[in-house]
């Protein structure tokens, strides 16, 4: 049973361009999304999170949009570069657990 | 500051032998949790450990067993190993409940 849907598997993208990176959740009692980048050989890193009680939020070059209706989020990478090759993940907790629930993650590649 | 570190950084194993990986969490957190990142997926909870006392378990059979101690480092032990525990195993820390999981880079296992 997946819980996190994510799409897509993989992205090519232009630099200077804008990477969109899609989520939806199923179960209700989630209330914490981060995004995760995740480089080869490396563990997960923190890039970004949000709560259901705003739409939107912004860190730089870094923005997660959130419809709670729709059960969706996603990641938007602004004037995408090479360096931002990776793969992202998306991720939900319920409250009251510190289980992160992972979608299968999505191959970000920035063509120079 | 150092973040999340892993020991040891690779390992190989036969089937049916056993297995301790370790994680020290970054200074002053409290909270260790430990996933198994398959090649290609995104990583899937294991355990949970918040002041010594497991808090969260995920779906993986009883061969699969960890602890943290008064220093709040942790291990994840693993028995009679299959060749489908080959992985990356990723330790996870917050300073408390309820807060952003930072990780490390984890221990990549191989089963011959």
């Amino acid at each position: 049973q997946q819980q996190v849907k994510q799409s897509p598997q993989s992205l090519i993208v232009q630099k200077g361009g804008i990477s969109i990176i899609n989520c939806a959740y199923e179960n209700t009692a989630f209330d914490y999304f981060p995004w995760y980048q995740q480089f080869p050989g490396k563990g997960p890193a923190l890039l970004i999170a949000i709560r259901p009680d705003v739409s939107e939020k912004k860190e730089g070059r870094f923005t997660i949009s959130f419809n709670k209706s729709a059960k969706q989020f996603s990641l938007h990478i602004m004037d995408s570069q090479p360096g931002d090759s990776a793969t992202y993940f998306c991720a939900a907790r319920a409250g009251g657990s510190e289980k992160l629930v992972f979608g299968k993650g999505t191959k970000l590649t920035v063509n120079p | 500051d150092a973040g999340v570190t892993q020991s040891p950084t690779h390992l190989i194993k036969t089937r049916g032998q056993h297995v301790t990986l370790r994680c020290s969490p970054i200074s002053g957190h409290k909270s260790v949790s430990w996933y198994q990142q398959v090649l290609g997926q995104g990583p899937q909870f294991i355990f949970q450990y918040y002041e010594k006392e497991e808090r969260g378990r995920g779906n993986f059979p009883d061969r699969f067993s960890a602890r943290q101690f008064p220093n709040y480092s942790s291990e994840l032990n693993v028995n009679a190993l299959l060749l489908g525990d080959s992985a990356l195993y990723l330790c996870a820390s917050s300073w408390t409940l309820g807060q952003p999981q930072h990780f490390g880079d984890g221990t990549r296992l191989s089963i011959l």
